[in-house]
């Protein structure tokens, strides 16, 4: 069964640093990952989607690096924004499974 | 551009009551699926569609039906709510899982009591 972790669960960071999320997964037979962000009452928005095939992904200030072989994957957010504040997690489906495995998420808060 | 669309986005159940949750999405997308989110946890499988007139169980299947007459539509039933149903369901499809992301609505929140 394929596990999806994050850590740390919650991180608060002044504005204007450059900052790292991690997702962990257990299961390396993936087709991709994808990086959603969540604001508080909200859906899920997908951030950045990077193929089983690709080592990174980029958008904006957004950088997410994935590493099948050990199993995981960053999300690198550049010259942080209090509008930046928000959840983010992580997903992965399986190969030959169209379920989608989510990790709990990081909750993430840029003090001005 | 609609992509993934839920209604209601709130609801409040009396124990024991029925409803149904929509979704429909206009992306013509095979896949669909139905998510729950309970506070401060992540989001479980409730039940998925690969295509109209295909379902298969998730995760948390107990207490929910699905039926998928259409490529568009997805709806979620509720059967004899109950309060450990209280949560926001959300809504995804994807064309094809292996080469493209997923679509979410932004949820139902619904409340049992």
């Amino acid at each position: 069964k394929q596990e999806v972790t994050q850590i740390p669960a919650a991180l608060s960071v002044p504005e204007g640093e450059n900052l790292v999320l991690n997702c962990s997964f257990t299961d390396s037979a993936i087709y991709n990952l994808q990086w959603f962000r969540q604001d508080p009452g909200k859906g899920l928005t997908s951030l950045l989607l990077i193929q089983s095939s690709q080592r990174e992904q980029t958008s904006g200030r957004l950088n997410a690096s994935l590493d099948k072989s050990s199993g995981r994957s960053t999300l690198y957010i550049a010259a942080s924004q209090p509008g930046d504040s928000a959840t983010y997690l992580c997903a992965v489906p399986i190969f030959g499974n169209e379920k989608l495995t989510f990790g709990t998420g990081t909750r993430l808060t840029i003090i001005p | 551009n609609a992509g993934v669309t839920q209604t209601p986005k709130f609801r409040i159940l009396k124990i024991g009551q029925s409803m149904t949750l929509q979704c429909t999405q206009d992306m013509n997308h095979n896949y669909m699926y139905w998510y729950r989110q309970d506070p401060g946890m992540g989001l479980k499988l409730i039940y998925y569609s690969v295509g109209a007139g295909i379902t298969d169980k998730g995760e948390v299947p107990n207490g929910y039906n699905v039926s998928r007459s259409t490529t568009e539509d997805f709806p979620l039933r509720l059967e004899l709510a109950a309060p450990s149903q209280t949560s926001v369901y959300f809504c995804a499809s994807s064309y094809r899982t292996e080469t493209y992301g997923y679509t979410f609505g932004s949820g139902t929140r619904l409340t049992v009591v």
